[in-house]
């Protein structure tokens, strides 16, 4: 059973269009990352949330983390194709030492 | 300031061998996690390092077995290779037990 969920799991959209990447679990966490990954290479971090409710802002990307800290979103608003890539959050438990990915958001931006 | 970097790059095993990955933690970092990821999924947790003692493990068996060097590079051996083992395996550093991980790009291993 995964500890982290992502929707979707695909998603292939027109340069210019607006998308939502959701990251759901039933556990509470005390740190939530969002990384993107590019074929044959290890992910790069984009942020870190820590407070429940927190609003981050990265140019076109936007991270929200839950009040309760167990979902979080990502947001792109006029993807480009440079955004292609393979999005995963990770959660890092309370109990420390562990971060947890998600199942991935394999996104295609076409020109 | 130099990055995580990873040896091999690709790796080709059979079935019952035993492997070695190493990992050159970034400049300052006294933490190393390693990480299994298979084809189209998520990194799973392997196990952490921090400051040469094993500090957290996920749900792999006793033949995945790390160490970390007083220089804080780190090595993952695998024994007994299974199919399932084949996943590009991924190490990050990190400064203490903070929450920022940076990855190196992985080293590729196939076992046949």
């Amino acid at each position: 059973t995964q500890l982290l969920e992502q929707s979707p799991q695909f998603l292939s959209i027109q340069e210019g269009e607006n998308l939502t990447v959701y990251c759901n679990s039933s556990s509470v966490f005390s740190s939530l990352q969002w990384y993107r990954q590019e074929p044959g290479e290890g992910p790069v971090l984009l942020v870190t949330v820590v407070t429940g409710g927190e609003v981050k802002k990265l140019k076109r990307l936007t991270f929200q983390f839950g009040d309760a800290r167990k979902d979080s979103s990502l947001h792109i608003t006029a993807a480009q194709p440079g955004d292609t890539g393979l999005y995963l959050c990770a959660g890092e438990l309370p109990t420390g030492n562990q971060f947890y990915f998600g199942t991935g958001t394999s996104l295609t931006v076409i020109p | 300031e130099t990055g995580v970097t990873q040896s091999p790059t690709h790796l080709i095993k059979t079935r019952g061998q035993q492997v070695t990955l190493r990992c050159s933690s970034q400049s300052g970092h006294n933490t190393v996690s390693w990480y299994q990821q298979a084809l189209g999924q998520g990194p799973q947790f392997i196990f952490q390092y921090y400051r040469e003692e094993e500090n957290g493990r996920g749900n792999f068996p006793p033949r995945f077995s790390g160490l970390q060097f007083p220089n804080y590079s780190s090595e993952l051996n695998v024994n007994a290779l299974e199919l399932d083992d084949s996943a590009l395996y991924l190490c990050a550093s990190s400064s203490g037990l903070a929450n920022e991980q940076f990855f190196g790009p992985g080293t590729r291993l196939t076992v046949l």
